[in-house]
């Protein structure tokens, strides 16, 4: 089935620095979302990407869709403490066959520590 | 306007028991899914219900359920308790069904613990 897989697995980074992370996949995505989990509590969604190629900012987030549909990534400018979680990406999939299913798939995560 | 809420957001239970879990979407939301998180399996999908229809189903044994009820609240059951039950289980809502272009919304998560 599909699988989206995120690098790097984790990072520990020092305030202050910037951070690059990404997502691909072996099969395209009409959609990209990038969610960000605090410990104990559910993915918060962060930025959503609907176009190839399109580049999207929220406040020091930036995403982009990769114009071959297969990737996406995400950028965090001046790490501050509060950046610390974990990164997940995720796009609808439709699988067809055996269960004719489309859902959400989630990226494997990418863990931030950021050190003051 | 209010979050996905789920109730309870800690549980304690035994081997064999059984669980019920309950997710109230987003005002107006009509799909819900429902994920379990564990840090050896990470985000797996469990189903989908809009307009209380099951819709999608993931990769788990009869032993897990779920319903959606006409105001869009959504409840998971887990029968016959096993110990790698032990997990977050997260509830999402949106206002179209999954797959589409639309985002979803996570609840804080329910977790559970399985003795």
């Amino acid at each position: 089935g599909q699988q989206l897989n995120q690098s790097p697995q984790s990072m520990f980074i020092q305030e202050g620095e910037d951070v690059s992370m990404n997502c691909t996949s072996s099969s395209i995505f009409n959609t990209w979302l990038w969610y960000k989990q605090d410990p104990g509590e559910g993915p918060v969604l962060l930025i959503a990407l609907y176009k190839a190629g399109e580049l999207t900012s929220n406040g020091r987030l930036t995403a982009q869709f990769g114009i071959t549909r297969k990737d996406s990534f995400l950028n965090i400018s001046a790490s501050i403490p509060s950046d610390v979680g974990i990164y997940f990406c995720a796009g609808p999939s439709r699988e067809r066959p055996p269960d004719n299913t489309d859902k959400l798939i989630f990226g494997t995560g990418t863990r931030l520590q950021v050190f003051p | 306007k209010a979050g996905v809420t789920q109730t309870p957001r800690y549980l304690i239970k035994t081997r064999g028991q059984q669980v019920t879990l309950s997710c109230s979407p987003i005002s107006g939301h009509r799909s819900v899914s429902w994920y379990q998180q564990t840090p050896g399996q990470g985000l797996q999908f469990l189903f989908e219900y809009f307009s209380e229809t099951q819709r999608n189903k993931g990769n788990f044994p009869g032993r897990f359920s779920g319903r959606q009820f006409s105001n869009s609240r959504s409840e998971m059951n887990v029968s016959t308790l096993e110990l790698g039950d032990s997990a977050l289980y997260l509830c999402a809502s949106s206002s179209l069904p999954s797959g589409g272009t639309d985002t979803q919304y996570f609840g804080p998560g329910t977790r559970l613990t399985v003795l």
